[in-house]
């Protein structure tokens, strides 16, 4: 069976400097993997997301995910942190059988402090 | 582009009681996926639809679960004989089918209190 884990529950940065959201993945076969961001009162969004080609994915606002296949992770990075961009963060992977239901971790909760 | 909705948002229920959620997709989204969120854990999967037809149950939805989207558009979800359990928010989430079926746009989310 697949599986997702976040390690870090909680992490909090000082606005402006760099972020780096640790996943990893267990998965047989070559995984599709998301990161979503979810913030209070909102739905989840899709920040971005891997299915093959180059490992260094680029996102919305800011973000970029670098697929590592030796290391079954697959991190979410942003050079510069705003304070909006305090929320809180889940990896995913699919497909998770017939249905294609995607597989999360269970978070990381962003703090940014100003 | 309207986004996914969900009604109501909040639902407070005393246990025993019957509810039932919607969820209106993205309208030209054939695909519709229930899932369930409880405090400090991900979303996992329920059931989804390919247009009317219900193609998968999750274990995690026991039969005092039942969810049907009888014209390929809404779904609902509806819970009978609640559960203090059953307190969680309810996540539905639409996309296309095909490679696109992983771009999955989620709703807001109805938060489930069963007191």
């Amino acid at each position: 069976a697949q599986s997702v884990t976040q390690p870090d529950i909680h992490i909090t940065v000082s606005e402006g400097a760099s972020l780096e959201l640790r996943c990893n993945y267990s998965y047989g076969a070559t995984p599709y993997l998301f990161w979503y961001v979810q913030s209070p009162g909102q739905g989840l969004q899709l920040l971005l997301k891997y299915f093959s080609g180059d490992t260094l994915v680029q996102g919305i606002k800011g973000f970029e995910a670098e697929f590592k296949r030796s290391q079954s992770s697959f991190n979410l990075r942003k050079p510069s942190v705003h304070w909006s961009d305090a929320a809180e963060y889940f990896c995913a992977v699919g497909p998770a059988g017939s249905a294609r239901q995607l597989t999360f971790g269970s978070g990381t909760q962003l703090t940014v402090l100003p | 582009d309207t986004g996914v909705s969900q009604n109501p948002r909040h639902k407070i229920t005393k246990r025993g009681q019957n509810v039932t959620f919607r969820c209106d997709p993205i309208s030209e989204h054939n695909r519709l996926y229930w899932y369930r969120q409880t405090l400090g854990q991900g979303p996992e999967f329920l059931t989804y639809f390919q247009n009317e037809a219900q193609l998968e149950k999750s274990r995690l939805l026991s039969d005092r679960f039942s969810a049907e989207r009888p014209k390929g558009s809404f779904s609902t979800l509806e819970i009978q004989r609640t559960e203090q359990g059953d307190s969680a928010m309810y996540l539905c989430a639409s996309s296309l089918t095909g490679t696109r079926v992983y771009e999955q746009y989620f709703g807001p989310g109805t938060r489930l209190t069963v007191t």
